[in-house]
């Protein structure tokens, strides 16, 4: 049962344009959601995170996006650089109920120069 | 460099066998978290701990076992290993004034052969 879904594998975008990730969820329960960016042979590093009260938050080139009756989020980046090229994972947590992230499968993202 | 430090960084062994991958956390986070990537797939929680004691578990197995100790680094043992144990195994930590944000180490990859 994937309660974090990211239909996209895969994205590419040209340097300068919008990238636009997103997430859908199933469990009405999540009230705070984050992104990781992964770059290979490293961990997930924190991106952005929005909480449920909320329906944007920005951080820079990063803003993120939640549409809670649609049960979607998404990830602005612009403009978008070659070295945004990364897997980025969408997770929910159902915070301060419980402790663990659900993840989504990733989006590895390609920019091109 | 998220302050997450895991050991080893590759491990290859034989189906049967037992292992133990190591996690130290960021100085002064409390709460350590264990999550499985299997190949294409999200990352999948296995457990949290908190100051010592456990906090949450995932759909972690039975072979699987985890502790975290007086220094708050925490151990994951994996026990009568088989080939579909083979994954990344991420330990992140939390705790600060941004509770609810995880920060994960590079990763420990295992190889079962």
């Amino acid at each position: 049962d994937q309660q974090v879904k990211q239909n996209s594998p895969s994205l590419s975008v040209q340097e300068g344009r919008i990238s636009i990730l997103n997430c859908d969820y199933t469990n009405s329960m999540f009230d705070y959601f984050l992104w990781y960016k992964k770059y290979p042979a490293e961990g997930p590093t924190f991106l952005i995170s929005i909480s449920s009260i909320k329906d944007k938050n920005e951080d820079g080139r990063f803003t993120v996006f939640l549409n809670k009756s649609a049960k979607h989020l998404s990830l602005h980046i612009v403009p978008s650089q070659p070295g945004d090229s990364a897997v980025y994972f969408c997770a929910a947590s159902d915070w301060p109920g419980t402790y663990k992230y659900i993840f989504g499968t990733g989006t590895r993202l390609k920019v091109l120069a | 460099d998220s302050g997450v430090t895991q050991t080893p960084k590759h491990l290859i062994t034989a189906t049967g066998q037992r292992v133990t991958l190591r996690c130290s956390p960021r100085s002064g986070d409390l709460s350590v978290y264990w999550y499985q990537q299997s190949l294409d797939q999200g990352l999948q929680f296995l457990i949290q701990y908190y100051n010592g004691e456990e906090r949450a578990k995932g759909n972690i197995l039975e072979r699987f076992s985890a502790q975290q100790f007086p220094d708050l680094h925490s151990e994951l043992n994996l026990s009568s290993l088989e080939l579909g144990d083979s994954a990344l195994y991420f330990c992140a930590s939390s705790g600060g004034q941004r509770v609810n944000i995880q920060y994960f180490g590079a990763g420990t990859r295992l190889s079962v052969l």
